[in-house]
């Protein structure tokens, strides 16, 4: 069974770098694709992008000037950073692998997340 | 941006009761060469996240309840809770996957 853990800062403040790390753990990292979505308090969830060990990575053109995404296969790992933040950025922040069928696996749907972590930008 | 429009905004059922939830895309997320929707369905209750209920708009996930099921084709769908139980009080989200940005609707919130 797999499981995602998200770490990094609860708080950040505005205009500086948002910096998270998805841990993986119970599952292999070159099968699947891996998604970062966040979830501003009561609204609904937002793709921010997704990577893949062959450094396949496509972002949501709204975030894209300010996004990064990197994937650290031997230490199960895969991170986040999101540059210039503002207020607007404050959400809860969830890693998700993509889901699979029969022998294909996607980037289209999410079988597996993280429990989210709150990230809030202010001073 | 495919647009998601989820309605209505919250559902009262009771128990045991049938649950129909819909969602709308500003346009088809049928792909015609392989004759798949690309929409999903999840499932979030408070403080969690979302779960994945169904996808390709009709598909039932592993270990998904069979009284969850997924309709419809091209922009218009429908989510539907048969015999409603008390562990299915929970915000349901429409996703689809047709066109970069993936994009998930506003939410429906099913209670009592």
């Amino acid at each position: 069974q797999v499981q995602l853990q998200e770490s990094g800062p609860g708080l950040v403040e505005p205009s500086e770098t948002l910096s998270l790390t998805c841990t993986v753990s119970g599952g292999s990292m070159t099968t699947h694709y891996w998604t970062w979505i966040r979830q501003p308090p009561g609204k609904g969830p937002e793709w921010i992008g997704y990577t893949h060990y062959s450094e396949n990575i496509i972002f949501n053109p709204s975030l894209k000037s300010r996004v990064t995404m990197s994937i650290d296969t031997p230490n199960s790992q895969f991170s986040l950073r999101l540059r210039s933040v503002t207020a607007a950025d404050t959400a809860v922040y969830y890693c998700a692998r993509g889901g699979c069928e029969s022998s294909s696996c996607y980037h289209y749907w999410f079988d597996s997340w993280g429990q989210g972590i709150l990230v809030t930008v202010s001073s | 941006d495919i647009v998601m429009t989820q309605s209505p905004d919250s559902l009262a059922v009771s128990l045991g009761e049938r649950a129909t939830i819909n969602c709308k895309s500003s346009r088809s997320v049928l792909y015609s060469s392989n004759d798949k929707n690309y929409l999903a369905w999840y499932q979030q209750k408070p403080g969690q996240p979302p779960k994945l209920l169904i996808y390709w708009a009709s598909t039932r996930e592993s270990g998904v309840p069979d009284r969850f099921s997924g309709s419809g084709s091209g922009t218009d769908f429908t989510l539907t809770i048969n015999s409603l139980q008390a562990e299915d009080l929970a915000v349901y989200y429409c996703q689809q996957y047709y066109g970069t940005p993936w994009t998930f609707g506003q939410g429906t919130k099913v209670e009592i």
